[in-house]
């Protein structure tokens, strides 16, 4: 299993403050997504990321891939009471590829 | 479109029964996947079906059984059913590569 370390693991912070949001790995991937979370509910994409270096903006979510392909962030800028959730990063895996290995997510608290 | 579809919503089971949860979508994907969903575990793989007829397991098999009846229907058996399988599990599908859509979850107690 290729492993993907997600930190923090928690993280509270009140409304207007920025934050950043790492997925690492020692493999790399062709390409890793971010999913959202909410409570009660399946995780919903927010952006693939495939090129190294690549950055993706989202409003205010600033993802980017590391340019060896084994690392990601998340940045949210002005954080808002609606970006509370729980943050995941996804990679392929598996021999086949078609795996999708989750981290283990990133609780966001925003009050 | 309903997208993909997870039965039971709530199951809770004694120690030893066994049950199966039914997932079904209607999006023409090739692939499909069982994940469960701890506290603090974030996603992790169970079994996952890169096409109609080819089962693989994942993270953490033990204790579970698949079929892919169809290009539509992906079931998950727990054949004796533990205490450490009390979970959420969801239900995803996708065209490989993309992104994966997921059902709403079946929340599972075993007591």
């Amino acid at each position: 299993t290729q492993l993907l370390e997600q930190s923090p693991q928690f993280l509270s912070i009140q409304e207007g403050e920025n934050l950043t949001v790492y997925c690492n790995s020692s493999s790399v991937f062709s390409s890793l997504q971010w999913y959202r979370q909410e409570p009660g509910e399946g995780p919903v994409l927010l952006v693939t990321v495939v090129t190294g270096g690549e950055v993706k903006k989202l409003k205010r979510l600033t993802f980017q891939f590391g340019d060896a392909r084994k690392d990601s962030s998340l940045h949210i800028t002005a954080a808002q009471p609606g970006d509370t959730g729980l943050y995941l990063c996804a990679g392929g895996g598996g021999d086949s590829g078609y795996a999708l290995n989750f981290g283990k997510g990133t609780s966001l608290l925003v009050t | 479109n309903a997208g993909v579809t997870q039965t039971p919503k709530f199951q809770v089971l004694k120690t030893g029964q066994s049950m199966t949860l039914q997932c079904a979508q209607d999006m023409n994907h090739n692939s499909m996947y069982w994940y469960r969903q701890d506290p603090g575990m974030g996603l992790r793989l169970i079994y996952y079906s890169a096409s109609e007829g080819t089962t693989d397991k994942g993270e953490v098999p033990n204790g579970y059984n698949v079929s892919r009846l169809n290009k539509r229907e992906f079931s998950l058996r727990l054949e004796s059913a533990a205490p450490s399988q009390t979970s959420v599990y969801f239900c995803a599908s996708r065209i490989v590569g993309e992104k994966l859509f997921f059902g709403s979850g079946t929340q599972l107690s075993v007591l």
